[in-house]
């Protein structure tokens, strides 16, 4: 079983702050790296898959970045919304997909 | 609307019972998963299906038993289940099993067992 660790483990901002947080994986034998939005009562939605070191992915004010020899990728929230409530997941992809615990995101109006 | 559909969203069930969970998708993939979700822990692989074919078993005990008719549909049958088995069990289906492919997940059946 592949280690992937998501921090913190849960984050309150409030509306208009913009925030991060971390997922830590295994760095050797890397292929793919996922992000997932989860909102509550509803499914995980694919948020960016990123496979190359140094890369950077952008969604509206949602951002992601890659760093494939020590093992982390940030993902970054700027202006934070009501609406980013959520868990927000990593997912190791080697043979499988491994997930991260999350983050979960509170934005105070 | 994920194009992945569960059914049903919740199910409470005794130990001796009999149930299915269904999962059907309308996006043209050809892979199909089923996830287990405990509280405070990560979504845990329990079954992978590509072309109709299993291909990943977790080691996930017997009372759980997939079945997968076509490639848009997925079942995971239950039986003599135990009160650790509630969860949250999630469906998802993939374009294929290649890497770097994102899942499409449905929004999962709620289980409880009495």
């Amino acid at each position: 079983i592949l280690n992937v660790e998501q921090s913190p483990q849960s984050l309150h901002v409030q509306e208009g702050d913009s925030t991060n947080f971390t997922c830590s994986f295994p760095s050797s034998n890397f292929y793919a790296l996922h992000w997932y939005r989860w909102e509550t009562a509803k499914s995980p939605e694919a948020l960016f898959v990123m496979t190359l070191n140094g890369d950077e992915k952008k969604k509206g004010r949602i951002s992601a970045t890659l760093n494939t020899k020590e093992g982390y990728s940030y993902l970054y929230i700027k202006g934070s919304q009501p609406e980013d409530s959520a868990t927000y997941l990593c997912a190791f992809n080697l043979r499988q997909f491994y997930f991260g615990t999350g983050t979960s995101l509170t934005v105070i109006p | 609307e994920t194009g992945v559909t569960q059914t049903p969203r919740h199910l409470v069930m005794g130990m001796t019972n009999k149930k299915s969970l269904k999962c059907e998708q309308h996006l043209g993939h050809n892979a199909m998963y089923w996830y287990k979700q405990s509280a405070k822990k990560p979504l845990e692989l329990m079954f992978v299906y590509s072309l109709e074919e299993r291909v990943e078993n977790n080691s996930v005990p017997s009372r759980f038993s997939p079945e997968c008719p076509n490639s848009s549909h997925l079942f995971l049958h239950l039986h003599t289940l135990q009160p650790e088995d509630s969860a949250l069990y999630l469906c998802a289906s993939s374009q294929d099993l290649g890497l770097g492919q994102p899942q499409h997940f449905g929004d999962g059946t709620r289980l409880s067992i009495l």
